[in-house]
């Protein structure tokens, strides 16, 4: 299976700007989505085939990357992007998520 | 507005059988490729299968392949997963989620709000 690596964790101040990574095992051409959930909500849809807007997402959120590395960046971030974010990949079965980056906001 | 609401979840035994469904609206259902994801309590996601929209290609994740079963009815416009020989590893949240293409490639543009089901004795 395609392993999904993202970093845990990042801490930003409101304002700044953020890059959280996802780094695939193997190449997953562009087919690399990201998703945001909140605490005690379901995922929702944030970027798509790595750098597509998903419709009625902010343009604060942008995708880039293609093979095995990828980016989410918001910027400015705000404080209720305070979530957690998930790279998902579709090129290689079985569909594999990462393991999420938790954003904080200081 | 698209929804999909899943049920069926609850405590169960391990080794016993679960049906969950889903029920969707706002779109039309036998349009779609859906799937079921489920999240742990560690919060690691897993994509377990899909179906396409209507009903005659089902597509597995390896490891769960043997034990669940995914299938829909159009008619009614609802998704259900079959789980049978549960283990306590399966305990989770599972989602249900609407597929969109882009070129011969999918994501989940749209997510239920989960229903948990809890594998205990």
């Amino acid at each position: 299976d395609t392993v999904l690596t993202q970093s845990p964790a990042l801490a930003v101040s409101p304002g700044e700007r953020v890059s959280i990574s996802c780094r695939a095992s193997e190449g997953v051409n562009s087919y690399m989505h990201w998703y945001q959930q909140k605490p005690g909500q379901q995922p929702k849809l944030l970027i798509y085939k790595a750098s597509n807007l998903a419709s009625g997402v902010p343009a604060r959120f942008s995708g880039s990357g293609s093979g095995t590395d990828f980016t989410l960046t918001i910027d400015p971030v705000e404080a209720d992007d305070t979530a957690t974010y998930f790279c998902q990949q579709s090129w290689n079965d079985p569909r594999t998520f990462g393991g999420g980056t938790k954003l904080e906001l200081k | 507005e698209v929804q999909l609401v899943e049920s069926g979840g609850g405590l169960v035994q391990p080794g016993a059988s679960l049906k969950l469904s889903c029920v969707a609206s706002g779109f039309t259902f036998s349009d779609y490729w859906m799937s079921w994801v489920r999240q742990t309590p560690g919060k690691t996601m897993e994509w377990i299968g899909d179906i396409k929209y209507d009903g005659s290609y089902t597509n597995y994740a390896p490891s769960l392949k043997n034990r669940f079963t995914i299938s829909r009815d159009n008619a009614k416009s609802t998704l259900y997963l079959q789980m049978s020989n549960v283990r306590s590893e399966d305990t989770a949240t599972y989602y249900c989620t609407r597929e969109a293409y882009y070129g011969y490639k999918s994501y989940f543009d749209y997510w239920g709000q989960g229903v948990m089901v809890t594998v205990s004795s």
